[in-house]
């Protein structure tokens, strides 16, 4: 029963170029996030998807990034034209149904992470 | 303006102590806190969840306590292991439809000395 599975583990890009971070979700979850982790830092929501719906991206920058999870096939998470500030670990979690807390609580599953690099 | 913190500098303890980690948060209600690990170029991987209206929560050699009032969360390990050493992260549940956006802290890395 394989986990939440990210590829690639590891993204060059030269500045100006495209970057796309794929995910699959652990198998009976259609619940995807995606957050951000910068060095030092916590990690930052940055979007929730089921599938084919964003539900929220509210903690996604408004430009150049993008992200979907088709009826089949991964998550994608896409960056155009990525700029060092890009540079990061974006971490994809999946979970079975979402909970409205306080009657409960979502737990996340994680994948490994894609570290992005921006030369 | 809404912080959550944890120490930022490593904590080093002996092999059998128990660690102690912090999460401090302000300015908001959390209706859960959740505790994860995380080890070097991996994801975080769920450990334990406490609801407010829980002073506290134990699993195996892990214990969490949550105070409301102060706006704090501890994070206990007993008896420590060397394989214990990763980075630890506290993370807030919001209230209601937003409660799936989970808002973390920095962690806190633990090295246990054998």
């Amino acid at each position: 029963n394989a986990g939440v599975m990210q590829n690639p583990r590891h993204l060059v890009r030269r500045r100006g170029q495209e970057a796309r971070l794929r995910c699959s979700p652990m198998k009976g979850h259609s619940h995807v996030y995606w957050y951000r982790q910068l060095p030092e830092e916590g990690l930052k929501f940055m979007v929730y998807l089921q599938k084919e719906n964003i539900i929220d991206e509210s903690g996604m920058p408004k430009e150049r990034f993008s992200a979907e999870f088709p009826k089949e096939g991964p998550s994608i998470l896409r960056i155009q034209q990525v700029v060092r500030g890009d540079s990061a670990a974006y971490f994809c979690a999946s979970s079975y149904q979402t909970f409205r807390a306080p009657s409960g609580a979502n737990v996340l599953t994680f994948g490994a992470g894609s570290r992005l690099t921006v030369l | 303006s809404q912080k959550i913190e944890q120490n930022s500098e490593a904590l080093n303890i002996q092999e059998g102590k128990t660690a102690t980690l912090t999460c401090n948060y302000t300015n908001y209600s959390p209706a859960y806190l959740q505790w994860y690990r995380q080890d070097p170029g991996r994801g975080p991987v769920f450990l334990l969840l406490i609801r407010e209206n829980e002073k506290e929560k134990r699993k195996e050699r892990l214990k969490v306590t949550f105070d409301t009032t102060l706006k704090q969360s501890l994070f206990h390990i007993t008896a420590s292991q060397p394989a214990d050493s990763a980075t630890y992260l506290c993370a807030l549940v919001p209230r209601g439809d937003s409660s799936y956006k989970l808002i973390f802290g920095s962690g806190t890395r633990l090295l246990v000395r054998p």
